[in-house]
């Protein structure tokens, strides 16, 4: 368990309204990403964030921005949501293993976003 | 760009059978990291197993291992002694064993496996 949470774990929204999803951490980890699943595509990087106030955009970027104003927390929000957001998103960090400080990214349990 | 296919989308495994899942990556890179996730009806993305490109040893956690074939681009993943609880998708991923924006994941498609009682 690498202490990750995010909220809400599901949200049915309109088109054109703003969503914001939280990733919550509580071990201290420097770098955290978001990533977005869909059918046939696997998972694709968002943005990460490699500190608090530094971030950059992944593969897939347009349509979200994202915050991290203390180390716990990483935000992502949809400024406009459209249909094609209609996604499962996920957080993820970097933890380097007891036994072979092989970072190693473990996920948070998942968003569930319809935009209607 | 590094890349990962799974090309099997669906395997299916009687209980307590072996079956071997495929992964082939695309890198120019000489050293990396390669994961095999699995991934249960609660949605939940779980490690199954890592191995690190330098290391000639193929990876095992218990009933779980690999074959990896560097020169191929090849990393398999072979579940021995199914059990019904092994039924989830599992995804292969790449990643650079550089930091910064190389340290993100490159995922897979995704192969759904079936265990059958």
């Amino acid at each position: 368990d690498a202490g990750i949470t995010q909220s809400p774990r599901h949200k049915v929204t309109e088109t054109g309204t703003p969503v914001t999803l939280r990733c919550h951490q509580t071990e201290n980890h420097r770098y955290m990403y978001w990533y977005r699943q869909d059918p046939g595509h696997g998972l694709r990087l968002i943005h990460y964030s490699y500190g608090v106030k530094d971030t950059d955009k992944g593969e897939v970027s347009d349509g979200y921005s994202v915050s991290r104003s203390k180390t716990e927390d990483f935000l992502l929000t949809l400024e406009s949501a459209t249909s094609s957001q209609t996604s499962v998103y996920f957080c993820a960090i970097n933890s380097p293993t007891a036994s072979t400080f092989t970072d190693t990214q473990y996920f948070g349990p998942g968003t569930r976003l319809t935009v209607l | 760009a590094q890349t990962v296919t799974q090309s099997q989308p669906e395997m299916s495994v009687q209980e307590a059978e072996t079956v071997t899942l495929s992964c082939t990556y695309d890198t120019s890179e000489s050293d990396y990291y390669l994961f095999w996730y699995k991934q249960p009806p609660s949605r939940q993305m779980i490690l199954v197993i890592r191995q690190e490109a330098y290391k000639q040893q193929n990876a095992t956690e218990n009933r779980f291992s690999v074959n990896f074939q560097k020169a191929a681009k090849s990393f398999s993943l072979k579940i021995s002694d199914s059990q019904l609880g092994d039924a989830a998708m599992y995804f292969c991923a790449y990643r650079s064993i550089e930091g910064g924006a190389n340290s993100k994941l490159t995922f897979g498609k995704g192969i759904t496996l079936s265990v059958r009682p």
